[in-house]
């Protein structure tokens, strides 16, 4: 079985402070890693994945992800907030072993966060 | 533009009434899903389908029924022997079913019964 964990379901952080939302998975074999972004009454919004390679990963609007094996953690950061960065944050996880199972992604349930001006 | 797109995006349900949410693609992707969204949780899949013709049941089908005739539509029908309807649903797709394939997803629907 895949799991996800978001242990914190709120994160506050002032406009222009680095950001960190934390992420760890659990899967049995190796991962592929997700992180989307929800604003109100919005759909989700696709911000960046690993799937191999170089362990930060770079995605969209300045967001970057860091990949730590041996700490089985996700967690996606950001240098300077900026108050349009509120918003609803997912992590999620696939097996890569479940190739052929569509079914197989696996969301956290959620991190809140919240800049400050 | 390429993209998702769901309606109705508010959709109210009278006690004992089936109710169908459309979602339509048009970015050439195999692969479509529904997931259902609670307040406080994260996304809980209902239904898949790989290719057309074809569908898998998710984590909490019961309730729900989908059907895949066209590569682009993928309609979901809540039914009456779903007792707890009312979430947002989300449409999403992808290019297939591989692991590594990003899921896309449209603006959701306001599932509401009254």
């Amino acid at each position: 079985a895949q799991s996800v964990a978001q242990p914190e379901d709120q994160v506050n952080v002032a406009e222009g402070n680095p950001l960190t939302v934390k992420c760890t998975y659990s899967v049995s074999g190796n991962p592929y890693l997700f992180w989307y972004v929800q604003y109100p009454n919005r759909g989700l919004q696709f911000l960046l994945k690993y799937i191999t390679g170089d362990n930060l990963v770079k995605g969209s609007y300045g967001f970057e992800a860091e990949f730590n094996k041996s700490q089985t953690s996700f967690h996606l950061k950001k240098p300077s907030a900026l108050v349009s960065d509120s918003a609803l944050y997912f992590c999620a996880v696939r097996d890569k072993g479940n190739a052929g199972s569509a079914r197989q992604l696996t969301f956290g349930s959620g991190t809140q966060l919240t800049v400050l001006p | 533009d390429g993209g998702i797109t769901q309606s109705p995006k508010y959709l109210f349900r009278k006690e004992g009434q089936n109710v169908t949410l459309s979602c339509e693609q048009n970015l050439n992707h195999d692969a479509m899903y529904w997931y259902r969204q609670d307040p406080g949780q994260g996304l809980r899949l209902i239904y898949y389908s790989q290719i057309v013709n074809d569908f898998q049941k998710g984590d909490i089908a019961e309730g729900y029924s989908v059907s895949r005739e066209k590569k682009e539509s993928f309609p979901l029908t809540v039914t009456s022997a779903q007792k707890n309807p009312t979430a947002f649903y989300l449409c999403a797709s992808s290019p297939g079913a591989v692991s590594g394939n990003t899921i896309y997803f449209g603006e959701g629907s306001w599932l509401t019964v009254v």
